[in-house]
Formats: structure tokens, sequence, C-alpha cells
């Protein structure tokens, strides 16, 4: 049982680049979100999902985009990456929505120069 | 706002000691409460969780106490162990059935042997 899987764990980007951080679970949750995390500080609401074709912003959308085709998948872009955005990133999935436990995923690790 | 807050930053206990970590949430319509464990590393980890029609509940060494009247929430450990080393997170469902969790900012645990 994989639960929540993100890749890369690890990524560099210079400034303007793009790319996509994707996140999978095969636990059949309806609901599944994007957090970033800054030293010293808990974790921020990016983006999240209550199904398939439903996506809404958190607390920290700005730079970011989503989509969700699939229930599994829930893939996060970054279409310009800045310097503020050097953080690191959890997905996380639930079965429903606002009231059982969140699975994350191990989270990557990303560095804007 | 909403917001969720821990009173200390850190919090050093002896090996065998029992150990209480704090949280502070500011919104009265969160009925639901998530203790997460987060090691160096690592993703956040499921520790205990509670809804707010309980005032206190118990796990494998962990007990949770929600006390409404001050909006406060505390997580229990007994008997502390190495292993417990880690950084503790407090999250909130806030108001609305949305799924969104709303995290605190951490207390680090460490553990003398």
């Amino acid at each position: 049982n994989a639960g929540v899987t993100q890749t890369p764990k690890f990524q560099v980007l210079k400034t303007g680049q793009s790319m996509t951080l994707q996140c999978a679970q095969d636990m059949n949750h309806e609901y599944m979100s994007w957090y970033r995390q800054d030293p010293g500080m808990g974790l921020r609401l990016i983006h999240y999902s209550v199904g398939a074709g439903i996506t809404d912003q958190g607390e920290v959308p700005n730079g970011y985009n989503v989509s969700r085709s699939t229930t599994e998948d829930f893939p996060l872009r970054l279409l310009s990456a800045a310097p503020s955005q050097t953080s690191v990133y959890f997905c996380a999935s639930s079965e429903y929505r606002g009231r059982t436990e969140a699975f994350f995923g191990q989270g990557t690790r990303l560095t804007v120069v | 706002g909403e917001s969720v807050g821990l009173h200390l930053p850190t919090l050093s206990v002896q090996e065998g000691d029992n150990s209480i970590i704090n949280c502070a949430y500011s919104n009265s319509a969160s009925d639901y409460f998530i203790w997460y464990k987060q090691e160096s590393g690592k993703g956040p980890q499921f520790i205990i969780d509670i809804r707010s029609n309980m005032d206190k509940r118990q796990g494998q060494r962990v007990t949770v106490l929600l006390n409404k009247t001050v909006k406060h929430l505390s997580l229990q450990i007994a008997a502390t162990q190495p292993g417990d080393s880690a950084v503790y997170f407090c999250a909130e469902n806030g108001s609305g059935n949305t799924g969104k969790l709303i995290f605190g900012q951490g207390t680090t645990l460490q553990v003398k042997p």
C-alpha cells in the first residue's frame, strides 16, 4: 500500500522556469491538498480538491496552478518559479472532507535560484 | 482570522517522563482536531484526532484533551522515548465543511536520554 506518493523528492529550478510536482494516492480518497512548509513554520494550504474536476484555492495560491482530472492524481504546477517559492511541498489526501485524518506524502524539497 | 497556535516552540523532557504539548485555536466553529508528528525530512504523520463532541481521547501512550471553553488542545505523551523526538503540530478544520486543515507552527519535542 503506497499511500501518497510525491515526485520528485528534490528539485532545483532557475528563476522563471516551470515545473510540475506530482502527487498520486492509491486510497481512493476524494479530498486532496497541497501545502508548503517554510522553516520554523507550520503547513500552509496552497490548493485543494474535493473530487475529480473540482479545485479551489487555499491560503497561499498565487504562483501555483492545480488540476484534478482523476481521483488518484493531483499535480501542482509552478508556471514561472520565483525564489519565494523555495520551500518543502507536501501533498495530502483524506477520505472525507474535514472529518478524517489526512495522509501526507514524503514531500518535495524545491529550491529556486 | 483563523489561526492555530502553540504555546511553546521547544519542549525538552527526560526520557521516561510524561510530555504535554499545548495548542490554542481561535475558530470556535472548528469541530475536528488532529495532532501530527513530523520527523526530520519526512511528512507529517497522524497521531490522534478528536471531535468536538468529546473532551478526551486516548491512544497508545498518547492522550488528547480538548477544552472548548478556552479553545485549548493538548497532547500528552506517556513515558516519553527518544523516538518521540520530533516536531508536533496541531491542526483544526476551521469553519465550513471544506476539508481544509489549519496548522499551528509546531512544537519541537527533545527527549534527553
